[in-house]
C-alpha cells in the first residue's frame, strides 16, 4: 500500500460524457502526477500540481483538466469523452519542493472504459 | 522532446541473473526511476540513480552513464513473482518544482522455472 488513494477502481460510461476522478496523495507530499497508461502508448504523464498550484503539463488533451484543493487531494476531470480515452489512470505523490525526495508513490489506478 | 528505448520482451529462469537496458535521449535530465508494475497494478518504485555508478538494493541493482544516456536494471536470484513489466522513466526537471516523469514503454520479463 503506497499511501495514495484513488476513487472510483472502476467506471464505465459513455462517449460524449464527462468523469471526474479523485486522488488523495500520501500525508505530507505536497506534489501530485496525474498519468495515463493505455496499452499501445504506455504510462503517459499528463499535469502535475504541487500545493494547489500547476507546476508541469505533459501530453493532457484540451478536454482533460485537473486541480489540486488546499486539502492537497486532486480532481482530473476528463469532458467530451472518446472510446480511445478507455485507459487505466494512475495518481502519484511525491514530497515535492526542496525536500530532496523525489521518488512518486502511486495509487491503484482507476479503470476508465469509454463504451 | 524525451526517447526512452528499452526491450519490449525478456525471459529468463528461475535462480538467474538478467539484466535490463533503457537508453534515453533527453534535455533537462535529473535523474532516472526504475519502477515494477505486475499487470494491472500500480507501478512500484525499485530504484533511483541520479550520478553516474551503481546503486545496490538486495537482489535489484542499477547502474546510470549520464554520458552515454544508459541505465540498466540488474535482477539476481530470479523468483517466479519478478515475472512482472520493468519501467525505465527519466526525471526532467524545468524550474519551478516541474518534473513529471517520462516513462518508456516497459520491459516484460517473464521467468521460467
Amino acid at each position: 500500500d503506497s499511501g495514495v488513494t484513488q476513487t472510483p477502481k472502476h467506471l464505465i460510461t459513455a462517449t460524449g460524457q464527462r468523469v471526474t476522478l479523485r486522488c488523495s496523495p500520501r500525508s505530507g507530499d505536497l506534489s501530485v502526477y496525474w498519468y495515463q497508461q493505455s496499452l499501445d502508448q504506455g504510462l503517459q504523464f499528463l499535469i502535475q500540481y504541487y500545493n494547489g498550484e500547476e507546476r508541469a503539463k505533459g501530453n493532457i488533451l484540451e478536454r482533460f483538466s485537473a486541480q489540486q484543493f488546499p486539502d492537497l487531494h486532486s480532481e482530473l476531470n476528463l469532458s467530451s469523452l472518446e472510446l480511445g480515452d478507455s485507459a487505466l489512470y494512475f495518481c502519484a505523490s511525491s514530497r515535492g519542493g526542496a525536500s530532496g525526495d523525489y521518488e512518486q508513490y502511486f495509487g491503484p489506478g482507476t479503470r476508465l472504459t469509454v463504451t | 522532446g524525451q526517447n526512452i528505448d528499452q526491450p519490449t520482451e525478456m525471459t529468463a529462469t528461475e535462480g538467474a541473473i538478467v539484466q535490463i537496458n533503457c537508453t534515453y535521449q533527453t534535455s533537462g535530465f535529473n535523474g532516472l526511476f526504475w519502477y515494477q508494475q505486475h499487470a494491472g497494478e500500480a507501478p512500484t518504485f525499485l530504484s533511483y540513480n541520479v550520478l553516474d555508478g551503481l546503486e545496490e538494493k538486495g537482489r535489484f541493482s542499477s547502474f546510470l552513464s549520464r554520458s552515454k544516456g544508459y541505465s540498466y536494471l540488474l535482477l539476481k536470484e530470479l523468483q517466479m513473482k519478478d515475472s512482472a513489466s520493468y519501467l525505465c522513466a527519466v526525471r526532467v526537471y524545468s524550474g519551478g518544482g516541474a518534473d513529471g516523469l517520462t516513462f518508456g514503454k516497459g520491459t516484460h520479463l517473464i521467468i521460467q522455472p
